[in-house]
């Protein structure tokens, strides 16, 4: 069975600080990705990543970036964080290209005071 | 218009009914089609994937119409567990390694 770990059930941080949310998948997926979701808005894509080093922007990547040095663990950074980007984030993987279903994390729900 | 539309609903049901969502995408080069369950305050879950000729998994029927461009799920019997948001998700069918496209989810009441 897939396994996707993110690193905080829940989170608080200041305005201002750097944040890392990490995630670390068990199934040599090669493809990962970053989502926010918030109500009302469904899930947003933020980054994801097709191989180690690789990296592309979702439709939201604004105020994040990314870091893939290894296959299993995909990190968001929040370069300064802002009370807007207060969200539930959710790390996913998925195996190979095209037909195969992503498996999620548990999630982070993040508040930026 | 958006990608992949779900009504948002909520579908108030009682138990034992039969329900059914629809989901269209705009994308008419999409290959995989895909729903998911997610629960309040969860990560979505695959529920069933959505193959061309239509499949069924217990209770679960899931179709694809490609000249419409929409895909369905039928719950039948329904029970209280079924209480969820049934998110739809399209692959549209690049090179593959964009990420899914979900709809906004279709919430699901089940009453006693």
């Amino acid at each position: 069975d897939v396994k996707v770990t993110q690193s905080s059930r829940y989170l608080v941080k200041r305005t201002g600080e750097k944040v890392f949310l990490e995630c670390v998948q068990d199934m040599d997926h090669e493809n990962m990705f970053w989502y926010r979701q918030d109500p009302g808005l469904g899930l947003r894509l933020i980054y994801f990543s097709y191989d180690v080093k690789m990296k592309e922007k979702g439709d939201i990547p604004e105020g994040y970036s990314v870091s893939r040095e290894k296959k299993e663990r995909f990190s968001l950074i929040l370069e300064s964080a802002s009370t807007n980007q207060t969200s539930m984030y959710l790390c996913a993987s998925r195996r190979g290209q095209g037909g195969q279903p992503q498996h999620f994390g548990d999630g982070t729900r993040l508040s930026i005071l | 218009r958006k990608e992949v539309e779900q009504d948002p609903g909520p579908f108030n049901v009682p138990e034992g009914a039969t329900v059914a969502f629809n989901c269209t995408y705009s994308n008419s080069a999409s290959q995989s089609f895909f729903w998911y369950r997610q629960d309040c305050r969860k990560e979505p879950k695959l529920l069933m994937s959505v193959y061309s000729s239509g499949n069924e998994d217990g209770r679960f029927t899931a179709q694809l119409n490609r000249a419409s461009q929409y895909i369905s799920l039928l719950i039948r019997d329904s029970k209280l567990s079924d209480s969820a948001t049934y998110l739809c998700v399209v692959n549209s069918g690049d090179t593959g390694r964009r990420a899914l496209t979900f709809g906004s989810g279709t919430r699901l009441q089940v009453q006693p």
